[in-house]
């Protein structure tokens, strides 16, 4: 089975620029959640969507959104990109309910911004 | 305020070397808690988990108990290998499961 898929993997972006990063989530997973890793730290909550609803938002601005589709594929959105907004950015997915609330992460896009 | 903290590296063991990675844990009620591995140019792997207090994960000889009393989760091995080496993230979930919090992680280089 194909695990959590993002692309593209790499982008490179210059200040003020938009970006848009796609997560496709396990088979049968509902719910995506995204997180942004700035090097040499551990992954930050940004946000979470289950059934196309948001369920969880991290302590992010409003230039970052995202949206979940019906296949339960996932964006997000950066807008007005700064120049600290250079990270990997994660998305996991997992399977909604219960105390089962494991995550499976994707590798990551490598945004930078210049 | 509800966090994740552990133990600073980076770590650089021998081969055969005991680990220890410490965690610790700010919380209300018993989140579940992981560990996650990240090795060179990938994204997280979970290593092992726990659902609740007294809970031992295990995988691959790494192992960690939930310690309700002391609201740790400490990461052991006790025989480290070269393929070891990578970037230990301790993490914990929120109680109603929809965001995790991630330590900022424990860099482990293991020399032959």
């Amino acid at each position: 089975d194909a695990g959590v898929t993002q692309s593209p993997t790499h982008l490179i972006k210059t200040r003020g620029q938009q970006v848009t990063l796609r997560c496709s989530p396990i088979s049968g997973h509902k719910s995506v959640s995204w997180y942004q890793q700035v090097l040499g730290q551990g992954p930050q909550f940004i946000f979470q969507y289950y059934e196309k609803e948001e369920r969880g938002r991290g302590n992010f601005p409003d230039r970052f959104s995202a949206r979940q589709f019906p296949n339960y594929s996932s964006e997000l959105n950066v807008n007005a990109l700064l120049l600290g907004d250079s990270a990997l950015y994660l998305c996991a997915s997992t399977i909604w309910g219960g105390n089962y609330n494991e995550q499976f992460f994707g590798p990551g896009t490598r945004l930078t911004v210049l | 305020g509800d966090s994740v903290t552990q133990m600073e590296g980076p770590v650089t063991l021998s081969e055969e070397a005991f680990l220890t990675i410490n965690c610790t844990y700010t919380a209300t009620g018993y989140p579940s808690l992981f560990w996650y591995v990240q090795y060179p140019g990938e994204g997280l792997q979970l290593l092992l988990k726990a659902t609740k207090a007294d809970d031992k994960g295990s995988n691959k000889g790494f192992e960690a108990t939930y310690r309700k009393e002391t609201t740790s989760f400490h990461l052991e091995k006790g025989s480290v290998q070269v393929s070891d080496s990578a970037v230990y993230f301790c993490a914990r979930a929120t109680n109603t499961g929809n965001q995790f919090y991630f330590g900022t992680g424990t860099s482990l280089t293991v020399i032959p």
